[in-house]
């Protein structure tokens, strides 16, 4: 069964303090690994998917990157804005392939 | 684009009434899911459809819950009877069958049952 274990559970920032949220899974073969930003009240906004270890991709102040059993969210000079919680996903081949297993996510909160 | 549009946004209902939840999947799209989200356990895959053909209703977690697309531009998701561990918030997503497997959420539905 395919797992996905994100860490911290929460993590509170001053802006500007960058940090990096883990995202470790366990999947029969990897399809692809998604980011998705979540406000309060709203659904699930992609950011980046990643499909094969050693790829990195960056959108403004994150950075995602992938290895064989984990995936970071770098945040990088954090600002209030990119207060959320962030969820990490992963897709497996064959089977039902479209199916996407979800962790429970990092509630981050970036401060003055 | 709209986006991925869900109604309605919230629903309060007494345990043992019908509950009906809508959606209307991107324009293009031929992939939608249902899933639930709750502070316990998260995002759960109920159901999704390609083509309007249910694939996968394996996360359906009883018989009192149905989905049905009857086109490309509308599914529904059905609670009957509703029961209070129901209440969650319930999203729908859709994409495209192709080279890019990102799924686009709708804003959700918040399900209260008493």
């Amino acid at each position: 069964e395919d797992q996905v274990t994100q860490s911290p559970e929460a993590l509170r920032l001053q802006e500007g303090e960058s940090s990096s949220l883990n995202c470790s899974y366990t999947v029969s073969g990897l399809r692809g690994l998604f980011w998705y930003r979540q406000d309060p009240g709203k659904g699930p906004e992609f950011l980046f998917t990643l499909y094969s270890a050693g790829e990195e991709k960056e959108k403004e102040r994150l950075k995602a990157t992938l290895t064989k059993k984990e995936s970071f969210l770098h945040i990088t000079a954090p600002k209030p804005e990119d207060s959320a919680t962030y969820l990490c996903a992963v897709q497996a081949h064959g089977g039902t392939a479209s199916k996407l297993t979800f962790g429970t996510g990092t509630r981050l909160q970036v401060t003055l | 684009d709209a986006g991925v549009i869900q109604s309605p946004r919230h629903e309060v209902t007494e345990m043992g009434q019908e509950v009906t939840l809508r959606c209307k999947p991107i324009s293009g799209h031929n992939s939608l899911f249902w899933y639930r989200q709750t502070m316990m356990r998260g995002l759960e895959l109920l159901i999704y459809f390609n083509n309007n053909v249910p694939i996968d209703d394996s996360g359906m977690p009883e018989d009192r819950f149905s989905a049905k697309m009857p086109n490309a531009s509308f599914s529904t998701l059905k609670i009957q009877p509703s029961e209070p561990r129901d209440s969650a918030v319930y999203f729908c997503a859709s994409k495209q069958t192709g080279t890019s497997y990102e799924q686009y959420f709708g804003p959700g539905t918040r399900l209260t049952v008493t």
